[in-house]
Parts: C-alpha cells; structure tokens; sequence
C-alpha cells in the first residue's frame, strides 16, 4: 500500500516569508507527527495530533510554528515569518496509534532551505 | 531528562568487517526501542522495534538487541548495500504521547 507522502519534496524560500508543508499519512493511521532534522542534529520532536484529540504541541519552537490536520488524515505544518534557522528537513511520520504496535513510518521529508 | 546517544558517529569498514553500532539511552520508562535506516534524500525506514530487556531481532544481516541501558545494532558481514545512517530512537513511557526521541546517528560506510 502506500505510505507516508510529502510535499513539496524541496522549497527555498526566502527569509520572512511564510511557508506551508503537507503531509498525507498512510491511510488508516490515526496517530501524526512532525519532526525536524537540522544540520548535525538529531530528529526533534515538533507536534503530535491523535484522532480527534487536542494536539501536543510541546515541541514547536516558537509561535511562528502551527500545525493543523483536517479530517483525521492530511496535516499542513505553517512557519510563518521564516528565518534561516529554520532551514532543516522537515519530516511526518504516522502510526497506528498508541499500544503495542506504535511504529512510526516516516515520509520522505521536506528539504526547507531559508535564504 | 530523556535522552539517546549513539556511537561512533561514523563507522568505514571493508565489505564483510562486521560492526556493531551502539544506542545509550536514558528515559523515564521504556515504551520502546527503534532502529531506523537513513539514506541520503529518503525518510528514516522502520527495521526493528525492541521492548524489553533481552529481546533480540535478526533480519538479513542485521541483528539488534536490547538491555536496561542500551542496545546494539549489529551488521554482520556487510555489504555495500547496508552503507546508511542508522538511527535509534526510544518512545517514553512516562509524560510522553508517543513521540520519538533520537540519536544522532551513526553513518556506516562499507566499501566493496
């Protein structure tokens, strides 16, 4: 079946502009997440939406950050005001949800370069 | 605090010099264990998900296993084709919603 899709695969963007990442997870899936990988770091939690719930929005790192998912399934992550720092691949992932089988298959990414 | 650390950061090897990869972890609770596969332009690809101290997975040349402060990931003989990054992650079971917390790699290189 199909799994995780990203889009666009690639955007440059230049600084204080805003910028909109799509995400469609592998369907079925009621558990979303968004990661980050910047240069020389580890995967870093970002938001986190499950079924109908009130997201987890513990890991964005600043209020420039939202993220909304529609209908239980497709996810936009919004960066408004970009800044260079915010130059990173920028990763989905969904699961099943919570229990046993909680793996999370990861989408391709979205290579965001902030001029 | 949560926390993963991996090492060694980048590992070059001769086809068939076997390694093994390590994953120390700290976490308030174990959910789980996970080892991802990183290739240049692709996202991380599920391989093994560990539970418990004790628990070993195989597949293909690729062996991981767990203890109450660290696992292994160990390659076996490899191939060129196994050269990637391998990342570990830990899923808390304390004041977590599921998310993920990594390593930051290790990049194994195998040479023909």
């Amino acid at each position: 079946g199909a799994g995780v899709s990203q889009s666009p695969s690639n955007k440059v963007t230049e600084k204080g502009k805003d910028v909109e990442l799509r995400c469609d997870p592998i369907s079925g899936h009621t558990a979303l997440y968004w990661y980050r990988q910047s240069l020389g770091q580890g995967l870093e939690f970002l938001i986190y939406f499950q079924g109908n719930s009130a997201p987890d929005k513990s890991g964005l790192p600043s209020d420039r950050f939202s993220a909304e998912r529609t209908g239980g399934s497709v996810s936009t992550l919004t960066i408004q005001r970009t800044q260079q720092e915010d130059s990173a691949v920028y990763l989905c992932a969904s699961s099943w949800g919570q229990g046993e089988s909680e793996t999370q298959y990861f989408g391709p990414g979205t290579r965001l370069l902030v001029l | 605090e949560d926390q993963v650390t991996q090492s060694p950061e980048a590992l070059r090897l001769q086809e068939g010099e076997s390694s093994s990869l390590n994953c120390s972890y700290t976490v308030s609770g174990l959910r789980g264990l996970f080892w991802y596969r990183l290739d240049p332009g692709k996202g991380p690809e599920f391989l093994f998900t560990l539970y418990s101290a004790g628990e070993e997975k195989e597949k293909e040349r690729l062996k991981a296993t767990l203890t109450k402060k660290e696992s292994f990931l160990h390659i076996t003989a490899p191939k060129p084709e196994d050269s990637a990054t391998y990342l570990c992650a830990v899923q808390a079971d304390v004041g977590s919603q599921g998310n993920l917390i990594f390593g930051k790699g290790t990049k194994h290189s195998v040479k023909p």
